[in-house]
């Protein structure tokens, strides 16, 4: 069963836009993880936060993570046509397994 | 070169036929993981193997089996291949740590089984 929920399932905003994709999940977690894919490749991983950080940044990424909520969101500033791709958030437990969540497909148009 | 290679990339083949999909790196992770993606259900996870000799099943092993030859290789089978095994196959790999490390993936497999 998944783990994680993204919403939307798709978002289409132009270049310079700011898009921001949300990720539920059900259970505790030790950390929550973002991976872009590419059209046609494997999954890439973006950025990691553990449960006890409430926010974190690298380069045009955000993430944000409310425990208390089982929620996370990951804003991606000052789009480009290159971060068109699908998102997915996945979470770890007490093991190197992840959970993937289904994804957001993000079309950016220039 | 890439640090997660698989192979083949793309296969089409006829149900009931045997096929193995198989997946090599030079991270030199002892972790390994088989996942299927479908569209709109995300990743599944196939099969992991968190060192040669551990083989776990994950969330739907059936009708699968998997070969962990060496550390840097680890094989994905399907013995009768049916068509709802349609689907692109990913291998990744991941260091130990215990609590969720990040996991490099190949570039997958794209499997028709007809």
């Amino acid at each position: 069963s998944q783990q994680g929920e993204e919403d939307p399932q798709a978002l289409s905003i132009q270049e310079g836009e700011n898009a921001t994709m949300n990720c539920s999940y059900k259970t505790s977690i030790n950390n929550l993880q973002w991976y872009r894919q590419n059209s046609g490749r494997g999954l890439v991983h973006l950025i990691l936060i553990r449960s006890n950080e409430r926010e974190k940044h690298s380069g045009r990424l955000r993430v944000t993570l409310d425990t208390s909520k089982k929620s996370s969101s990951l804003l991606i500033t000052a789009s480009r046509a290159a971060d068109t791709a699908s998102y997915f958030c996945a979470t770890a437990l007490n093991t190197d397994k992840l959970i993937f969540g289904t994804g957001t497909r993000l079309q950016v148009f220039p | 070169d890439a640090d997660v290679t698989q192979t083949p990339r793309n296969r089409i083949t006829k149900t009931g036929k045997r096929i193995m999909l198989e997946c090599s790196q030079t991270k030199g992770h002892d972790r390994m993981y088989w996942y299927r993606q479908d569209p709109g259900l995300g990743l599944r996870l196939i099969y992991y193997s968190f060192d040669v000799k551990d083989i776990n099943k994950g969330e739907i092993s059936d009708g699968y089996s998997v070969s962990r030859q060496a550390q840097a290789k680890f094989s994905l089978s399907l013995e009768s291949a049916i068509p709802n095994q349609t689907a692109l196959y990913f291998c990744a790999t991941s260091a130990p740590g215990g609590q969720g490390q990040p996991q490099h993936f190949g570039d997958g497999t794209r499997l028709s089984i007809l």
